[in-house]
């Protein structure tokens, strides 16, 4: 299993350009997430999904959108880039949404808008 | 409001020697309490999960112990190696799921030979 996978691992974008971080996961999990890293700061959610048509908003939602069209894929889009979403991006999954369910994470996206 | 503060920020110890650790929290409800080991340009890794129940688990060289009462956690390495240079994260996590995670800022940790 590749486990969560993430493209692409380096991006510049230039303020007001639109991109899609690519996430997908080989484990037929139904949870995913998206997080932002910050220096210094702990991760933060962005949105999540609890399965294939369903998404919610996170703590930082705004200025990104997602969707989820299939069990593996969980894409998000950062439409109008500015410089407040330079940041390290990391897709995760897991089996489930409650309780101690592990969390797995892919190797992330680190993104830099000027 | 929920946090998670980690001590200390960072750490330089010598190669095959012992550390802790520090992790306190005010997330209220409490479910369960993870830390994660991230490596240089990496996505976090689970290293253990407790529940309110559990007040000590191991993974390997890694002993982690909650004392939900005081709302401390610590992550004990043994003999430390090159390999566990990285960022320790603890994370805790309310009764809401893991949408509702909190997590620290890390402990960065240097093993130096």
């Amino acid at each position: 299993n590749a486990g969560v996978t993430q493209t692409p691992k380096f991006r510049i974008l230039k303020i007001g350009q639109s991109m899609t971080l690519q996430c997908a996961q080989d484990m037929n999990h139904n949870y995913m997430y998206w997080y932002r890293q910050d220096p210094g700061m702990g991760l933060k959610l962005i949105y999540y999904s609890v399965g294939a048509g369903i998404t919610d908003k996170g703590e930082v939602p705004n200025g990104y959108n997602v969707s989820r069209s299939t069990t593996e894929d969980f894409p998000l889009r950062l439409e109008l880039a500015a410089p407040s979403q330079t940041s390290v991006y990391f897709c995760a999954s897991a089996e489930g949404g409650e309780g101690s369910y592990e969390q797995y994470f892919g190797p992330g996206t680190r993104l830099t808008v000027t | 409001k929920n946090q998670v503060e980690q001590s200390p920020q960072s750490l330089i110890i010598l190669e095959g020697k012992n550390c802790t650790l520090q992790c306190n929290y005010t997330v209220s409800p409490f479910s369960n309490l993870r830390w994660y080991k991230q490596d240089t340009g990496r996505g976090p890794v689970s290293l253990t999960i407790m529940t309110f129940s559990e007040n000590t688990k191991s993974n390997g060289r890694y002993t982690a112990t909650l004392d939900a009462d005081t709302k401390q956690s610590s992550l004990h390495i043994t003999a430390s190696q090159l390999s566990d240079s990285a960022s320790y994260i603890c994370v805790v996590s309310g009764n809401f799921g893991n949408e509702k995670l909190t997590f620290g800022t890390g402990t960065r940790l240097t093993i130096i030979p």
